[in-house]
């Protein structure tokens, strides 16, 4: 089954003790995302992926780093989290055809539920 | 920039009511258009899209209509069901790189 996965689903920490999330797809999509969702704010791209080693950042990437070593894995990765990262976070992935990628469909993980006390 | 405005919610609908949510954009060039949905404890999905002007998508009895010159994507259904509650997000896919901007959400609610 062609899927977004990302581990783990929930997770509550403390300010300060570095995470990182996990995200994987294996549609073999060249582009991946990762955005966060927040109350009347919709959903905010943090960080993306053009291809293995080729990384940027989106709308809001303070506090937040991420690499791409593999085409399939994306992982978020939370140096120093603050309360103001709690969040509810989307990893994404898309084919990336070359002069398409504005038309193509983005595929949604289920979501990681981050508190961080 | 690029940005997306979508109607105030909650939205609460009886069941066979009609149902608009308002969706307007701002971008340069020339921006596909998006409705994803999400569904209780799930991801975002893919609900319909229109990749030019006056193209119309439609899924599962939901359409809307990219209008360039009033610059929005209204989305509608004729008749909602209780299986339609979910938060509806309009989106802006605008750049070479595939990046999305979305609207705040709007909840739809929608009672037997």
């Amino acid at each position: 089954e062609a899927q977004v996965t990302q581990n783990p689903r929930y997770l509550i920490t403390v300010t300060g003790k570095k995470l990182t999330v996990t995200c994987s797809q294996n549609m073999n999509h060249e582009y991946m995302s990762w955005y966060r969702q927040d109350p009347g704010l919709g959903l905010r791209q943090i960080y993306y992926s053009m291809n293995v080693e080729v990384t940027d950042k989106g709308d809001v990437p303070e506090g937040y780093k991420v690499s791409r070593k593999e085409k399939r894995n994306f992982p978020l990765i939370l140096e120093s989290p603050s309360p103001n990262q709690t969040s509810l976070y989307f990893c994404a992935s898309s084919p990336g055809t070359s002069g398409r990628a504005r038309q193509e469909t983005q595929y949604f993980g289920p979501g990681t539920r981050l508190l961080v006390l | 920039g690029n940005s997306v405005t979508q109607m105030e919610g909650p939205v609460t609908l009886s069941e066979e009511a009609f149902l608009t949510i308002n969706c307007t954009y701002t971008a340069t060039g020339y921006p596909s258009l998006f409705w994803y949905v999400q569904y209780p404890g799930e991801g975002l999905q893919l609900l319909l899209k229109a990749t030019k002007a006056d193209d119309k998508g439609s899924n599962k009895g939901f359409e809307a209509t990219y209008r360039k010159e009033t610059t929005s994507f209204h989305l509608e259904k004729g008749s909602v069901q209780v299986s339609d509650s979910a938060v509806y997000f309009c989106a802006l896919g605008g750049t070479s790189y595939g990046k999305l901007t979305f609207g705040q959400g709007t909840i739809l609610t929608v009672h037997p």
